[in-house]
């Protein structure tokens, strides 16, 4: 079965330090999707692409995190200093980005700041 | 905004217990309301609903929208303890982007 791939699966770190999560969609997918999810607010999209060009990071941070996919196959989540506040499960998906195709996820980062 | 709340939050039941999960929300742009299953890790896909009063069947689960009324169901008839699950209720709207409720916790106890 064709998969998203995330990695790290965990990470633990330190106040200030820098984050780095990758993701790799599934072969053919154009939409890739950034989603950060915790006890209180559930999922929530941080932001978003399609062709590889960022249609939507409102959901995001803007002065610590950035997301970027230098290629097809790689899509990048960042955190620059990451803070406690940070610490959460950050899970990437992928679609086909036409009508009516649903995302599919991968098994998400799980981030703890210190 | 598009909005979704899903209730209740959290059920309990016994297996062989049929549960109905709901899910209603408000939306400028509907495209389709989707049903995910989240155990440990991933959520996983269910159902998309695109049509009202078009029921989706996979096995024990089905569910069913309702475009008047804004709303939808998932079903699960004889549960079983692998049905445990948080059953994430998500609305497409504009741009391919997923709105997601807050879960509904199911335990299905043996």
């Amino acid at each position: 079965d064709a998969r998203v791939t995330q990695t790290p699966r965990h990470k633990v770190t330190e106040m200030g330090q820098e984050v780095t999560m990758r993701c790799q969609p599934i072969l053919g997918h154009n939409t890739v999707f950034w989603y950060r999810q915790t006890m209180m607010q559930g999922l929530e999209l941080l932001a978003y692409f399609r062709n590889r060009a960022p249609l939507d990071d409102s959901g995001m941070p803007k002065d610590r995190f950035s997301a970027e996919m230098p290629d097809a196959t790689l899509a990048t989540l960042k955190i620059q200093p990451s803070e406690p506040r940070d610490s959460a499960v950050y899970f990437c998906a992928s679609g086909l980005g036409t009508k009516n195709q649903p995302q599919h996820f991968g098994d998400g980062t799980r981030l703890s700041i210190l | 905004e598009d909005k979704v709340v899903q209730s209740p939050l959290s059920l309990v039941v016994h297996e062989g217990d049929t549960v109905t999960l709901n899910c209603s929300y408000e939306v400028t742009n509907f495209r389709s309301l989707l049903w995910y299953k989240q155990e440990k890790k991933a959520p996983t896909f269910l159902f998309m609903l695109t049509s009202s009063g078009i029921e989706k069947k996979s096995g024990r689960l089905s569910s069913i929208l309702d475009k008047k009324e804004l709303f939808s169901i998932l079903n699960i008839t004889a549960t079983q303890t692998g049905d445990s699950a948080v059953y994430l209720c998500a609305l497409g709207g504009s741009n391919y982007k997923l709105t997601f409720g807050k879960g509904t916790l199911l335990t299905v106890n043996p």
